[in-house]
């Protein structure tokens, strides 16, 4: 299995710049979210979604939109990128369903840079 | 804001048990105590986890409380390959838009020879 694939990994915008970080999971998970990690901090939620065509927000929505219109996909899209979003960002992913086992699997990260 | 927490940072010397704490007073019933770590950059990793009992896998031990306020992450004989940033959690296992997962700062545990 792929698991949790982000792309790309490496990212250079200039301010005012949009683009889409990828993420895809072959793992038929209902629950996806993504994550940013600015240097020597912890993980903060951006957007998650409990099942495709549902979205929510998280803890620093602003300047990012999702859609989910895949069980398999959730873009994160910048739209006008600014110097306070660089930061490495994480997908995860799990199961979503009661299980007793809902581990969240995180992909390895993009590196965004905003000029 | 988080649910849990944490010491910002610990050490604990090689070959020793490494005793990390997370409190989480507000834990509802049917919320699992859930332990990550994360090496220099990579992503976050899954240790394990726990609602009740005290659990005990090939990496690690979870000790939680009787009143589900606080745990412990045991790590029984610290390498220098388990330094990294330990994270607590906790994460209802409901299919809702309750779920989001929120981390804190974690503790940053340094395992020295």
């Amino acid at each position: 299995n792929a698991g949790v694939t982000q792309t790309p990994k490496f990212q250079v915008l200039k301010t005012g710049q949009s683009m889409t970080l990828q993420c895809a999971q072959d793992m038929n998970h209902e629950y996806m979210s993504w994550y940013r990690q600015d240097p020597g901090m912890g993980l903060r939620l951006i957007h998650y979604s409990v099942g495709a065509g549902i979205t929510d927000q998280g803890e620093v929505p602003n300047g990012y939109n999702v859609s989910r219109s895949t069980t398999e996909d959730f873009p994160l899209r910048l739209l006008s990128a600014a110097p306070s979003q660089t930061s490495v960002y994480f997908c995860a992913s799990r199961l979503g369903a009661s299980s007793g086992a809902n581990v969240l699997t995180f992909g390895a990260g993009s590196r965004l840079t905003v000029l | 804001d988080a649910k849990t927490t944490q010491p910002p940072s610990m050490d604990c010397a090689e070959g020793r048990a490494a005793n990390l704490p997370c409190n989480h007073s507000t834990i509802s019933g049917n919320e699992y105590v859930y332990w990550y770590r994360q090496i220099h950059s990579q992503g976050p990793q899954y240790i394990i986890h726990g609602l009740k009992n005290n659990e005990t896998n090939e990496m690690a031990s979870l000790i939680i409380t009787e009143d589900r306020k606080s745990s412990t992450l045991i790590l029984p004989h610290a390498t220098l390959r388990d330094t990294a940033v330990y994270y607590c959690i906790v994460s209802t296992e409901e299919y809702s838009s309750a779920s989001k997962i929120i981390f804190g700062s974690g503790t940053r545990l340094s395992i020295r020879p």
